[in-house]
């Protein structure tokens, strides 16, 4: 069965300061894609950035890019420079072929930015 | 371009009350989603239909839920009657569609129910 881990249920950093998210994953599919998603506490889920599981390059978005290591079924966000309007819950997706392309959602995790 | 529309944002009923939901998706959105978000946890799909069409209702409580999708568009999701469980968030997203694994789901703000 499909699996979205976030092993991170809350973080702390300072202004200016990268962050790194963690996310793992399992699946048998050869062909899923991995999201990432922001939840400010207005509720709304704002999507951030993908990556397919062919890319052979990390996907980048401004600020935002995707530590994607295959073999070791991670998908790790990074925040460059982070700022305080980066506090929000920070949720991983996947979309597989073996979940009838359902986005199956980790936990979250809660990131506070400290000025 | 509007985003996902959704109403109302609050709801707060007792229980055992019906209660529903509205959605407006993206213009020209096939698909669209409903999801319940419980506190301190991710997304759970209830529904997703192909334009007029449930698709995927595996997880929708369909004692006390129903949903509609009339003339492919708008949505409403309902509750009769409502439990202290029901209490969530609801949030209803929008994609083009189509099968593979990229298929961006844009969402609307959500609306919090609590049941009383």
């Amino acid at each position: 069965a499909q699996k979205i881990t976030q092993t991170q249920p809350g973080m702390f950093v300072q202004e200016k300061e990268a962050v790194t998210l963690d996310c793992t994953y399992d699946t048998s599919d050869q062909s899923y894609g991995l999201f990432w998603y922001k939840q400010p506490s207005s509720g709304e889920m704002i999507f951030l950035i993908y990556q397919g599981s062919y890319d052979e390059q990390n996907a980048t978005e401004g600020r935002y890019s995707l530590n994607f290591q295959k073999a070791r079924k991670s998908a790790n966000l990074v925040i460059s420079a982070s700022q305080l309007g980066d506090s929000a819950m920070y949720f991983c997706a996947m979309r597989a072929e073996d979940s009838n392309y359902q986005l199956i959602w980790g936990a979250g995790t809660k990131l506070i930015i400290k000025p | 371009e509007a985003g996902v529309v959704q109403s109302p944002r609050y709801k707060i009923i007792e229980k055992k009350q019906p209660v529903a939901f509205w959605c407006n998706p993206i213009s020209g959105h096939n698909t669209l989603y409903w999801y319940r978000q419980n506190l301190g946890q991710g997304p759970e799909l209830l529904i997703r239909y192909e334009n007029e069409e449930a698709v995927d209702d595996s997880q929708l409580p369909k004692d006390r839920f129903s949903a509609e999708r009339l003339k492919g568009v708008d949505s409403t999701l309902k509750i009769q009657p409502a439990e202290l469980g029901d209490s969530a968030v609801y949030l209803c997203a929008s994609s083009q569609g189509g099968q593979g694994s990229y298929n961006e789901q844009f969402f609307g703000p959500g609306t919090r129910l609590t049941v009383l």
